[in-house]
């Protein structure tokens, strides 16, 4: 069975300082990749996508993602938050078929001024 | 606007009372899944929906009970079996025709006193 890991739970960033959000999955073919972002309060916003091609992804938001077979790994990047950007953040994979994405646990971003 | 439309945005229900939460969406997707999300525990798949009268338990789906009598509709009730259904709910669709991203509701907010 498909899984994901976000290992960090919270991640703290000074606004304008760059980001990495880690993922890390486990799939037996290659995977469908997501990253979504979450408000409070709020349904899921698609940020980007994963499904062959260029490992480089770029997403909405000025967001970036890199997948890396060798380490099953899917991470996000920014290289200038905002405040704006403070919400919580789940990387997701889908196997083939319609059953549906498995997300990892999530990591919730706080920006400080 | 195209999307998926939930429906209500918040509910509260006594102990023991069936209550049921809608899901609309006019993107013409085949595809149709509910997800229930917990603090700390990222989304977890109850049921899902490929097609009309058609659909699959996911992870979760003990408690909770859906039906797809049209393509564009995809409600979910949950139950009085459900020991613990205080939880916010979202909905999602997938086009079925080759497509592998998942959309997001804005989701449902169940509060059971």
């Amino acid at each position: 069975a498909q899984s994901v890991t976000q290992p960090d739970i919270h991640i703290t960033v000074s606004e304008g300082a760059s980001l990495e959000l880690r993922c890390n999955y486990s799939y037996g073919a290659t995977p469908y990749l997501f990253w979504y972002v979450q408000s409070p309060g709020q349904g899921l916003q698609l940020l980007l996508k994963y499904f062959s091609g260029d490992t480089l992804v770029q997403g909405i938001k000025g967001f970036e993602a890199e997948f890396k077979r060798s380490q099953s790994s899917f991470n996000l990047r920014k290289p200038s938050v905002h405040w704006s950007d403070a919400a919580e953040y789940f990387c997701a994979v889908k196997g083939g078929g319609a059953d549906g994405l498995t997300f990892g646990k999530g990591t919730h971003l706080i920006i400080q001024p | 606007d195209g999307g998926i439309t939930q429906s209500p945005k918040y509910l509260f229900r006594k102990e023991g009372q069936n209550v049921t939460l809608s899901c609309e969406q006019n993107l013409n997707h085949d595809a149709m899944y509910w997800y229930r999300q917990d603090p700390g525990q990222g989304l977890r798949l109850i049921y899902y929906s490929q097609i009309v009268n058609d659909f699959q338990k996911g992870d979760i789906a003990e408690g909770y009970s859906v039906s797809r009598e049209k393509k564009e509709s995809f409600p979910l009730t949950v139950t009085s079996a459900q020991k613990n259904p205080t939880a916010f709910y979202l909905c999602a669709s997938r086009s079925g025709t080759g497509g592998n991203t998942i959309y997001f509701g804005e989701g449902s907010w169940l509060t059971v006193v």
